[in-house]
């Protein structure tokens, strides 16, 4: 019953590398999200999916690439991390949105970037 | 434009008393629909209740209860006699149909004291 999955947990880096987050759901939705959480700011949607091959911006997609090639996949890529991505990411997915659009989140993965 | 906005930062209460966390919404939709989550220190986020926008029935589960007014663009959440466990930070969360841009209000705080 493993649901939504992101790695790693933690990460640390130093400004100018790249990382990428993990992030795969075994409940077949076709909707998959990306969201940062900020003190005081809530969370805060980076890149969203509504299914293989399609893929948007959210409110704060700058520095952040995703690409949706399965189902069950979606990975975020920081090409160039700067400190101001230092935060909590969250991957979520939901069954289709709208009337069947509970979020499932990952645990979580706190990014460090010095 | 769509908002969230849940001006109660943090609430402290003591066990067995009774909590109300405020949620306000914008959107220019009628057809929408409002979600609470809760995050336990543990950072998971779960899902707590959905409500449509042509839903204004209260919902009651166990201590927990919706106050759903759209008359004042309200989705309120009552915890009814507090324990210790329900101590998490809350977020309410707007997404207008036929968009997949899930809006999170910027949380509060519940604190539960023994």
């Amino acid at each position: 019953n493993a649901g939504v999955t992101q790695t790693p947990k933690f990460q640390v880096l130093k400004t100018g590398q790249s990382m990428t987050l993990q992030c795969a759901q075994d409940m077949n939705h076709e909707y998959m999200s990306w969201y940062r959480q900020d003190p005081g700011m809530g969370l805060r949607l980076i890149h969203y999916s509504v299914g293989a091959g399609i893929t948007d911006q959210g409110e704060v997609p700058n520095g952040y690439n995703v690409s949706r090639s399965t189902t069950e996949d979606f990975p975020l890529r920081l090409l160039s991390a700067a400190p101001s991505q230092t935060s909590v990411y969250f991957c979520a997915s939901s069954y289709g949105g709208g009337a069947s659009g509970e979020l499932f989140f990952g645990e979580g993965s706190r990014l460090t970037v010095l | 434009a769509q908002k969230v906005t849940q001006a109660q930062t943090e609430i402290s209460v003591v066990e067995k008393e009774d909590v109300t966390l405020d949620c306000v919404y914008e959107t220019r939709d009628t057809t929408y629909y409002l979600f609470w989550y809760k995050q336990p220190p543990s950072g998971e986020l779960v899902f707590l209740i959905r409500r449509n926008s042509f839903d204004e029935q209260n919902e009651i589960s166990g201590r927990y209860s919706w106050n759903f007014q759209k008359s004042t663009s309200s989705f309120n959440f009552t915890i009814t006699a507090s324990q210790v466990v329900d101590s998490a930070v809350y977020f309410c969360a707007l997404l207008t149909s036929g968009t997949y841009k899930y809006i999170f209000g910027t949380g509060t705080r519940l604190k539960v004291l023994a």
